[in-house]
């Protein structure tokens, strides 16, 4: 069975930093794309970051400024969100998803949700 | 980057037959997919690639398109469908993905 499970949130200060995991099982990491979601209080979703199969290819949301990294460690079937500068914007529940297909925004799984707050 | 619109909010009663809408020219090109997400849970896929259902999504879900506008349709409603239903598709602007802003679904 296929499992997505996210860890890493928390409480933050404004300009501080933080780094999210997602740990995959129940399927072949390393042959799926993977996304960040992120859905902000009371708000709808809003894909924030995409990295290929083997982590070569990466895009962000242009919200982001350029604050944020996505990464991955296939050896060890896990998805990281590395996010500096966070600023009041940044509070949301952050998901990971795993993509269906090639550079395809069909979504099959996602992991339960970290929240993360920003707030002094 | 593009955009996807959906109404807000959409009420059903309960049995009866309801079409929740997303609009935005990247569905000119690229399919759009359907998540449903209810209070405190993780997005749920229900439909994908326009038409496509993934295993365990009841067949009362269906999902069609035509020029710029994707449509899920829900064939007798369910008090357990009340959700919020997102569509998204690949931005046309080069992203990988966009989604719509949400639409509240109501099962009266």
């Amino acid at each position: 069975e296929v499992h997505l499970v996210q860890s890493g949130g928390g409480l933050v200060q404004p300009g501080g930093s933080l780094r999210l995991s997602c740990a995959g099982s129940g399927f072949t990491f390393s042959g799926y794309e993977m996304n960040w979601v992120r859905q902000a209080p009371g708000k709808g979703l809003e894909w924030i970051a995409y990295i290929s199969s083997s982590g070569g290819s990466k895009f962000y949301a242009d919200s982001l400024q350029g604050r944020f990294t996505i990464s991955r460690d296939n050896a060890k079937s896990s998805l990281y969100l590395q996010m500096n500068s966070l600023g009041a914007e940044d509070t949301a529940l952050y998901y990971c998803a795993r993509g269906m297909g090639y550079y395809d925004p069909s979504w099959d799984y996602w992991g339960q949700g970290t929240l993360v707050t920003v707030s002094s | 980057s593009s955009e996807l619109t959906q109404d807000p909010a959409v009420s059903v009663a309960l049995g009866q037959t309801v079409r929740i809408t997303c609009q935005g020219d990247s569905l000119i090109t690229y399919y759009a997919n359907w998540y449903q997400q209810k209070p405190t849970q993780a997005p749920v896929l229900v439909i994908y690639r326009k038409n496509n259902r993934p295993s365990g999504i009841p067949d009362r879900f269906s999902g069609s398109s035509s020029g710029n506008t994707a449509s899920l349709t829900i064939t007798g409603a369910q008090a357990e469908d009340e959700a919020d239903y997102y569509c998204n598709s690949r931005d046309s602007g080069g992203n990988p993905a966009v989604f719509g802003g949400g639409t509240k679904l109501t099962v009266l």
